[in-house]
């Protein structure tokens, strides 16, 4: 079972639709959570930290469940810019490390 | 922009040959990593760094050797490519925000072994 595990996708939605990833996690000792953008042939770039009372930056709202081990994104008002791949970043003290997902591939459509 | 930048941003090279890259960065952090990514794997780390001339490995270390002899530049090292190590490397450095720490990505680069 791999560490960070998100559905690849991809999630192909209309402008304006609402839309929604999950991420989940195997190790209970994982400390913080990312979510971060990556557009094709691009570097990575955070997008957002995801603290346990969730946060919320525009158009997008994170959330942690520590208990069942998932984190979310969830986009609001897609644009056509909003067309990425977001990977789900866990990291837990432990191993010092970051475990990133492989991504979920969002497409918006006119 | 956290003023990382990556040489060569492409690179195309035969296998057995060695190659280095190259990580500058202009604002002084302390810790520095190396990741490369794959079609169907996230991004892996191979190594990082926690200060001049401090350097660990991370989970793919094997064929790569890395060097940091000055803060803003951390160098990554294939003695003798092979076709596997075919792939996209970033660099990163690491930011604390406060809560957590926030690593933010150099541009880049695409490394092909023929």
């Amino acid at each position: 079972r791999k560490e960070v595990e998100q559905d690849p996708g991809p999630f192909n939605v209309p402008e304006g639709a609402t839309v929604a990833f999950n991420c989940t996690y195997s190790n209970s000792a994982s400390q913080s959570f990312f979510w971060y953008r990556q557009d094709c042939r691009k570097e990575p770039k955070l997008l957002m930290s995801v603290y346990s009372s969730g946060n919320e930056d525009g158009r997008f709202t994170a959330q942690l469940n520590r208990a069942s081990q998932y984190i979310s994104l969830l986009i609001r008002d897609s644009k056509l810019s909003d067309s990425a791949t977001y990977l789900c970043v866990v990291y837990t003290s432990n191993t010092g490390k970051l475990i990133f997902g492989q991504g979920t591939t969002l497409q918006v459509k006119p | 922009d956290a003023g990382i930048t990556q040489s060569p941003r492409h690179k195309v090279t035969e296998t057995g040959t060695p190659v280095t890259l190259r990580c500058h960065q202009t604002e002084n952090h302390r810790y520095m990593y190396w990741y490369r990514q794959d079609p169907g794997h996230g991004l892996r780390l191979i190594h990082y760094s926690y200060g001049v001339k401090d350097t660990d490995k991370g989970e793919v270390s094997d064929g790569y050797s890395v060097s940091r002899s000055k803060t803003e530049d951390f160098l990554l090292t294939l003695e003798s490519a092979t076709s596997s190590q075919t792939s996209v490397y970033f660099c990163a450095i690491s930011v604390s925000s406060g809560r957590s720490d926030e690593q933010f990505f150099g541009p880049g680069t695409r490394l092909t072994v023929l």
